[in-house]
């Protein structure tokens, strides 16, 4: 079974401060691991996903298959990274069409 | 382009009635996802189609129905609702597998 573990419901950072969003999973096999944010009145939408190694809005992410970890940073939080966020998992192969999400941490930038 | 567009919004319905939610995927894509999203929770996978075949089901009671169609757009159903269906429901359209949500229909079943 495929399951996706986010510790923290809700997360609080001033400005300027670096944040880090938890993220486990659980997979027998190798997953896709994406990170999805949905701000205020927006749709859900998608961050970065480990197999790009990119970094979008300053945000990145690394897999850690050891500790089975994809804990997205960045290193000055700014207001406008208020928002939910969501971690992913998709399986690899011929079950590659489904998200399991975990149930996501809301994070606060405080001025 | 103006992305994955659902309807309705918002939809008010009664225990035991029936539903269809439509999902339009955006030009090109050929695959479809359905997930429910219940407050304070993340979404959870109802299915998925890809030329017209469900590709992949979530665990959902078979009350809950979908098809995609020609045009790549989708229908979910849900049939004898229960108050528990009360949730936000995405339709995301994919290529690549990444996945292009829509805004979500709200259902709340009283």
């Amino acid at each position: 079974a495929q399951r996706v573990t986010q510790p923290e419901k809700l997360l609080s950072v001033f400005k300027g401060a670096p944040v880090e969003l938890k993220c486990n999973y659980s997979y027998s096999g190798s997953p896709e691991l994406f990170w999805y944010v949905q701000y205020s009145r927006q749709r859900l939408q998608l961050l970065l996903r480990h197999i790009s190694r990119e970094s979008i809005k300053g945000f990145t992410a690394d897999l850690n298959k050891g500790e089975t970890s994809f804990h997205l940073k960045k290193p000055f939080a700014q207001e406008e990274d208020s928002a939910m966020y969501y971690c992913a998992l998709s399986g690899s192969g011929g079950s590659n069409y489904k998200l399991t999400f975990g149930k996501g941490t809301l994070l606060t930038v405080n001025p | 382009d103006a992305g994955v567009t659902q309807s309705p919004t918002h939809l008010i319905k009664t225990r035991g009635q029936h539903v269809t939610l439509r999902c339009s995927p955006i030009s090109g894509h050929k695959s479809v996802s359905w997930y429910q999203q219940v407050l304070g929770q993340g979404p959870q996978f109802i299915f998925q189609y890809y030329e017209k075949e469900e590709r992949g089901r979530g665990n959902f009671p078979d009350r809950f129905s979908a098809r995609q169609f020609p045009n790549y757009s989708s229908e979910l159903n849900v049939n004898a609702l229960l108050l528990g269906d009360s949730a936000l429901y995405l339709c995301a359209s994919s290529l690549e597998n990444k996945q292009y949500f829509g805004p979500g229909t709200r259902l709340t079943v009283t």
